[in-house]
């Protein structure tokens, strides 16, 4: 698929458990995006990484991005039930502006 | 700080009519694209504007049109609407650094009945 995969498709856990989300993609690109989203609502931003990066942290969130496997994961830390949301990763394409989103994971934390 | 700002919030038409949804962008940001994410589907990429040129196109029908203003601001014009156009319509803008983080408006309902 030219949009790319993201698994799990749903993830539950535990409040302070945690979660890992991974993409995989099949393009070169110029940096991913890791949006959330809660039910119906609009996609927050979370963190930008660009190809020649390999982590990034911002705050509970810890994004990586291995190029060669053509793959990034998401790790959100101690999760709060305020974290229950969508989660998907936009790939920017070389050359293009325009983000191709993967398929979402749906994250549960139950308090 | 100021956020990408959408109007109208909620739409609902018939077929076969037409919608025009609005968008004002982040100041400052010289990019608005535009975006639709069925029930329970993935955001999809329709259109982008850079400094009132049309840059990047998408999966959008030849029902729909867009454009961008002197002021930035972009307007989606949907024609001939149809049931399978009911769905979440989002415009995000991003700025004139190099990656392009876009940040998103607060997306406009549409419901077609």
């Amino acid at each position: 698929s030219q949009q790319g995969e993201e698994d799990p498709q749903a993830l539950s856990i535990q409040e302070g458990e945690n979660a890992t989300m991974n993409c995989s993609y099949k393009t070169s690109i110029n940096n991913l995006q890791w949006y959330r989203q809660n039910s119906g609502r609009g996609l927050v931003h979370l963190i930008l990484i660009r190809s020649n990066e390999r982590e990034k942290h911002s705050g509970r969130l810890r994004v990586t991005l291995d190029t060669s496997k053509k793959s990034s994961s998401l790790l959100i830390t101690a999760s709060r039930a305020a974290d229950t949301a969508s989660y998907f990763c936009a790939r920017g394409d070389t050359g293009r502006r325009a983000l191709t989103f993967g398929s979402g994971t749906r994250l549960q934390v139950q308090p | 700080a100021a956020g990408v700002i959408q109007s109208p919030r909620h739409l609902i038409k018939e077929k076969r009519e037409t919608a025009t949804l609005k968008c004002y962008p982040i100041p400052r940001h010289d990019t608005v694209y535009w975006y639709q994410q069925g029930p329970g589907q993935d955001p999809q990429f329709l259109i982008s504007f850079y400094e009132k040129m049309q840059s990047d196109k998408g999966s959008i029908p030849d029902r729909f049109s867009a454009q961008q203003f002197s002021d930035y601001h972009s307007e989606l014009n949907m024609s001939s609407l149809e049931l399978g156009d009911s769905a979440l319509y989002f415009c995000a803008s991003s700025g004139a650094s190099g990656y392009y983080e876009q940040y998103f408006g607060p997306g406009t309902r549409l419901t077609v009945t």
